[in-house]
């Protein structure tokens, strides 16, 4: 199947500071992509649609100027979770669909485990 | 509203025994179903998916589900259990965004 790659898969970052999350489709293009956080024993929650070459979606309750989205190519996709704190420590994975047609599933990146101290 | 109960939080089987976790889901459209596999601390693992057709879906690992439309239901089973099926499994409904049951912890005892 197809492979989405996520980087780093663990961080750890001091209260306030800014971390980047990378979602890369290696093998396929990918004009959207997803973005879902999992907190600690429990399910995971869409938080943004990112979509290639323009804004992105975000889904109710997200805070789109603390989690800002990029999608600048059709195999990249970023998020930055601006000015930390303790309560965004979580599990963000990623997920992206190959644009080559119906009836493909998204594939999920092995995500991120953000710890802010 | 679209969602995806699955009532089992916990279950707990030997090796060797019989699964079946339960999904129930609430959609409005024909769903596209899915089951996932997450070990800890890492990221989801298809086991199987239903789009259309069959309604019998086999997928890795020895895995199956049967989609019933009349009971809104995936259930994913499995004949024997080994000890390294041990995960939480989450079924999943949607298209290009999901939307995640709450998952099942299944512990094995060998």
């Amino acid at each position: 199947g197809a492979v989405v790659s996520q980087h780093p898969s663990r961080v750890i970052c001091k209260s306030g500071t800014s971390v980047k999350i990378e979602c890369r489709s290696l093998d396929f293009q990918a004009t959207t992509m997803f973005w879902y956080r999992q907190f600690p024993k429990q399910s995971l929650m869409l938080m943004a649609t990112s979509n290639e070459g323009s804004k992105a979606t975000y889904e109710q309750g997200v805070e789109k100027d603390k989690f800002l989205i990029n999608h600048a190519s059709l195999t990249l996709s970023t998020l930055t979770v601006t000015s930390a704190h303790p309560e965004d420590s979580s599990f963000y994975i990623c997920s992206a669909r190959d644009l080559g047609g119906r009836n493909t599933e998204a594939f999920f990146g092995q995500g991120t485990r953000l710890t802010v101290v | 509203a679209q969602s995806v109960t699955q009532p089992d939080i916990h279950i707990t089987v030997s090796e060797g025994a019989s699964l079946e976790l339960r999904c129930n889901y609430s959609y409005g459209a024909t769903p596209y179903l899915f089951w996932y596999v997450q070990s800890p601390g890492q990221g989801l693992q298809l086991l199987l998916k239903y789009f259309s057709g069959d309604t019998l879906v086999q997928g890795i690992k020895g895995f199956e589900a049967e989609f019933k439309r009349s009971q809104s239901s995936f259930n994913l089973r499995k004949p024997s259990v080994h000890w390294s099926d041990a995960a939480e499994y989450f079924c999943a409904v949607g298209d290009d965004k999901l939307i995640f049951g709450t998952g099942t912890r299944l512990q094995v005892f060998p």
